[in-house]
């Protein structure tokens, strides 16, 4: 099994651009979710999916973050447009239904100038 | 709200056992996970724990669980230097889906 897979795994962008983070999840599971990591705040998680329809996006940050999950083996976390705060790692993981056990990509590593 | 607790930093001669301790607030926590982050990598599920369960064993990982005190522990036997990492303990509530994360204690194992 592949495993969780996110790209690209750096990603370096000055402000104002639009960045996409994409994350393909285990074949088979119907749960994904997208955490961010810093130094400040820990891991965060920003929105998940079950069944390609998202359930609870308390977590994200505010208007600039946008997610989509258009189908089964695809999710992309969109920020647009990027400042400098919003550096930090960006986690995909999925699970074979919500609440069993998650499984994290490799993460993104973003850095916003 | 749900909060987990774990100290920042731990550091072992290798060889030695190192325990890593956690405490969580939420009582309806139904799966205790503890994870395992190398420089540069992601999280790699280490082992989990069901909360009607006070002890699980896995090779060199031991995870004990008390739940009248909301208390976790992560031993790792024979510790190794390849086991230096950041370890992240994790708690799922039954009736949410989400994890929520502690802030990671650093191992660092001495040779």
């Amino acid at each position: 099994d592949a495993g969780v897979i996110q790209s690209p795994r750096h990603e370096v962008t000055e402000m104002g651009q639009e960045v996409t983070l994409r994350c393909k999840p285990i074949s088979g599971h119907n749960s994904l979710f997208w955490y961010r990591q810093t130094m400040m705040r820990g891991l965060e998680l920003l929105i998940y999916f079950n069944n390609n329809v998202p359930i609870d996006d308390s977590g994200m940050p505010e208007d600039r973050f946008s997610a989509k999950m258009p189908n089964a083996s695809f999710s992309t976390l969109k920020i647009q447009p990027s400042e400098p705060r919003d550096s930090a790692v960006y986690f995909c993981a999925s699970s074979l239904d919500s609440g069993e056990t998650q499984y994290f990509g490799p993460g993104t590593r973003l850095l916003v100038l | 709200g749900e909060d987990v607790e774990q100290s920042l930093f731990l550091s072992v001669r290798e060889g030695d056992s190192s325990v890593i301790n956690c405490t969580y607030t939420d009582s309806s926590s139904t799966y205790l996970y503890w994870y395992k982050q190398e420089p540069g990598a992601g999280l790699q599920l280490l082992t989990y724990i069901f909360s009607n369960m006070d002890m699980k064993q896995d090779q060199r990982l031991t995870v004990l669980l008390n739940k009248k005190d909301k208390h976790l522990s992560l031993r790792i036997a024979d510790t190794q230097t390849g086991d230096s990492a950041i370890y992240f303990c994790a708690e799922q509530s039954g009736s949410a889906r989400q994890l929520t994360f502690g802030s990671g204690t650093q191992l660092t194992v001495l040779p």
